[in-house]
């Protein structure tokens, strides 16, 4: 069964500092990964996506994530945190076992970033 | 752009009411969708069509119906509300296809929906 792990509840970082927040995957054959913020109240926001080519992605708000094949992650990272990144973070994939076009997301990931 | 829009924001329902949730996108997007998120049990897929007059369901499809009788719109009916159905409920629409692809899906803002 394809799924999507994020292994940490909750991951505290200090303004300034660089960010990860992990993503691990299980999907046959090639993967379309993706990253979702959420604000308090607020919908998902898309924030990049790995469909092929180069492994490091870039995406919105300064984020990126490094596609690792042959470790099957997907983590997100930001190299100098701003407390305005504090959001909960979800890592997903387009479901390639049905023909529902659904993505499957992890469980979140919530960011505190402190000042 | 106004993108993926969702009514009402938050909503009270009486157990044994009914009441429709509201999605339009703007984008021209072929697949749209209906989520519902729960706290540990992440963002479930409740319907999704791929264009107008086909629709077909999801992974929890049951006290739910949904129609698309436009590209835009893409409503939720909530036929009979159970406290079960108390949730965050999200529309998403992407570009065409229900093939795996790397179509970006792209989310409402959410209707917060309690049934007492």
């Amino acid at each position: 069964a394809q799924s999507v792990a994020q292994p940490e509840d909750q991951v505290n970082v200090a303004e300034g500092n660089p960010l990860t927040v992990k993503c691990t995957y299980s999907v046959s054959g090639n993967p379309y990964l993706f990253w979702y913020v959420q604000y308090p109240n607020r919908g998902l926001q898309f924030l990049l996506k790995y469909i092929t080519g180069d492994n490091l992605v870039k995406g919105s708000y300064g984020f990126e994530a490094e596609f690792n094949k042959s470790q099957t992650s997907f983590h997100l990272k930001k190299p100098s945190a701003l407390v305005s990144d504090s959001a909960l973070y979800f890592c997903a994939v387009r479901d390639k076992g049905s023909n529902t076009g659904k993505l499957i997301f992890g469980q979140g990931t919530t960011l505190q970033v402190k000042p | 752009n106004a993108g993926v829009t969702q009514t009402p924001k938050f909503q009270v329902l009486k157990t044994g009411q009914s009441m429709t949730l509201q999605c339009a996108q703007d984008m021209n997007h072929e697949y749209m969708s209906w989520y519902r998120q729960d706290p540990g049990m992440g963002l479930r897929l409740i319907h999704y069509s791929v264009g107008a007059g086909i629709t077909d369901q999801g992974e929890v499809p049951n006290g739910y119906n949904v129609s698309r009788s436009t590209t835009e719109d893409f409503p939720l009916r909530l036929l009979s509300a159970a406290p079960s159905q108390t949730s965050v409920y999200f529309c998403a629409s992407s570009r065409s296809g229900t093939a795996p692809s790397g179509n970006t899906i792209y989310f409402g803002e959410g209707s917060w929906l309690t049934v007492v």
